[in-house]
């Protein structure tokens, strides 16, 4: 079924340790995102990459860093965890770039920093 | 700064008819989107407007006008399953999408 994955589903992390949320899509769309989600927040965009081999900052990039080594995969990682980070992180993909059309979102990650 | 407005929250009963409003405030604009997600899941797209008008799609239609800085969907004959979140997001002009926190609309029987 053509679509996005997220793994893991769920996760409660220790402060401090590293984490890597992945990422997948099989619709060979060009642009990926990740997002986070927190309760009375919109979608705040923490990085993006319009295409493999390349990758941009969002609106909350700190503390966050990404690869885009092929077109299917994107993952996210914590290089080290602290609670503010605790949210539900959604991966996106778009046929085009940015926001000029329709974005696909992965069914989320919850991440809990303790 | 860029800033997009929708009420929290709002209530309507199954059959009725509801408008969620949006307003933006953005450097440029280069179209406006609705998304619905339902508790727990993931956004799913439902509307695209980038020219000023109405555009229906079934029992949902969307409503631009840019020079209000303006949008509205309209839900029609409400369902009980229609009881989500309703995303307002807009893409500035460096093709970034700006999102609205949401309104979460309640159905009641």
């Amino acid at each position: 079924i053509a679509g996005i994955t997220q793994a893991p589903t769920s996760q409660i992390l220790a402060a401090g340790r590293r984490m890597t949320l992945r990422c997948t899509q099989d619709m060979r769309h060009n642009a990926m995102y990740w997002y986070r989600q927190d309760l009375g927040l919109g979608l705040r965009l923490i990085h993006y990459s319009n295409t493999a081999g390349t990758t941009g900052k969002g609106e909350v990039p700190d503390g966050y860093s990404v690869s885009r080594a092929n077109t299917d995969d994107f993952p996210l990682t914590l290089a080290s965890a602290v609670p503010s980070q605790t949210s539900v992180y959604f991966c996106a993909s778009s046929e085009g770039t940015s926001g000029s059309g329709e974005q696909f979102f992965g069914p989320g990650t919850r991440l809990t920093v303790l | 700064g860029q800033n997009i407005d929708q009420p929290t929250e709002m209530t309507a009963t199954e059959g009725a008819i509801v408008q969620i409003n949006c307003t933006y405030q953005t450097s440029g604009f280069n179209g406006l989107f609705w998304y619905q997600q339902h508790a727990g899941e993931a956004p799913t797209f439902l509307s695209y407007n980038v020219l000023d008008g109405l555009e229906e799609k079934g029992r949902f239609s969307s409503f631009l006008s840019r020079s209000k800085g303006y949008s509205y969907l309209l839900l029609k004959e409400l369902q009980m399953k229609d009881s989500a979140s309703y995303l307002c997001a807009v893409t500035d002009s460096n093709y970034q999408l700006i999102w609205g926190a949401g309104t979460k609309l309640i159905i009641k029987p």
